[in-house]
């Protein structure tokens, strides 16, 4: 079975700086999707970013980028120039590729950005 | 309409009733899926819809929890004997395809409390 572990429950950092979230996952299967979603106070879901397994390169987003390390089974997400916006809960969430289409979530990591 | 919408936002209810909670998808969307988010947990997958296959019911923790969809359009997650172990968010998403290949839209989730 998959499991997705976010070793972060909450993270402050002050605006404008940069902010890395860590992520780790455990699979024996070697395609995949990996995700960040971001749960503002709204509770809405949204994607932040999308990474295949089979792609080397780093996926970006504008301020938003992996750092992604397919062998240590490691999918960090950094956050660049932070605004307080960028506040909210963050879920690393992984997927296997053309299989039962069942996103698995990690805990979160709730981020706080201070003004 | 323009997003997935789930409704009731909120729902208090005593324990033993029953509850309903529906998610209107993105029309078109042939995916949709109901996950439950306990306070400062991750999303649990719990039921998915997939145009008109068998769903996926793996995810489901009880046999008082049960959903429907009517072909491609509404779904109806319902709980029923309520318990207090029973209160979360429950969020719906749906994609235009499967989640393999295609963006997961969330909704803003129903919040669902029982006394």
């Amino acid at each position: 079975a998959q499991t997705v572990t976010q070793s972060q429950p909450e993270m402050s950092v002050q605006e404008a700086e940069t902010v890395t979230l860590s992520c780790t996952y455990d699979t024996s299967e070697s395609n995949y999707y990996l995700f960040w979603y971001k749960q503002p106070p709204s509770r809405q879901m949204i994607l932040v970013i999308r990474q295949e397994a089979y792609k080397q390169q780093n996926a970006t987003e504008n301020r938003f980028s992996v750092n992604f390390q397919k062998a240590a089974k490691s999918f960090s997400l950094k956050i660049s120039d932070s605004q307080l916006g960028d506040t909210a809960m963050y879920f690393c969430a992984f997927l296997l590729m053309n299989r039962d289409d069942k996103i698995i979530f990690g805990k979160g990591t709730r981020l706080h950005i201070l003004p | 309409g323009a997003g997935v919408s789930q409704s009731p936002s909120n729902k208090v209810t005593e324990k033993g009733k029953d509850v309903e909670l529906r998610c209107d998808p993105i029309s078109g969307h042939t995916a949709l899926y109901w996950y439950r988010q306990r306070l400062g947990q991750g999303l649990e997958f719990l039921i998915y819809f997939q145009g008109n296959s068998a769903p996926d019911k793996s995810g489901l923790p009880s046999d008082r929890f049960s959903a429907e969809r009517t072909g491609e359009s509404v779904s109806t997650l319902t709980i029923q004997r309520t318990q207090q172990e029973d209160s979360a968010v429950y969020l719906c998403a749906s994609s235009l395809a499967s989640a393999t290949n295609e963006k997961l839209f969330f909704g803003s989730g129903t919040q669902l409390s029982v006394l």
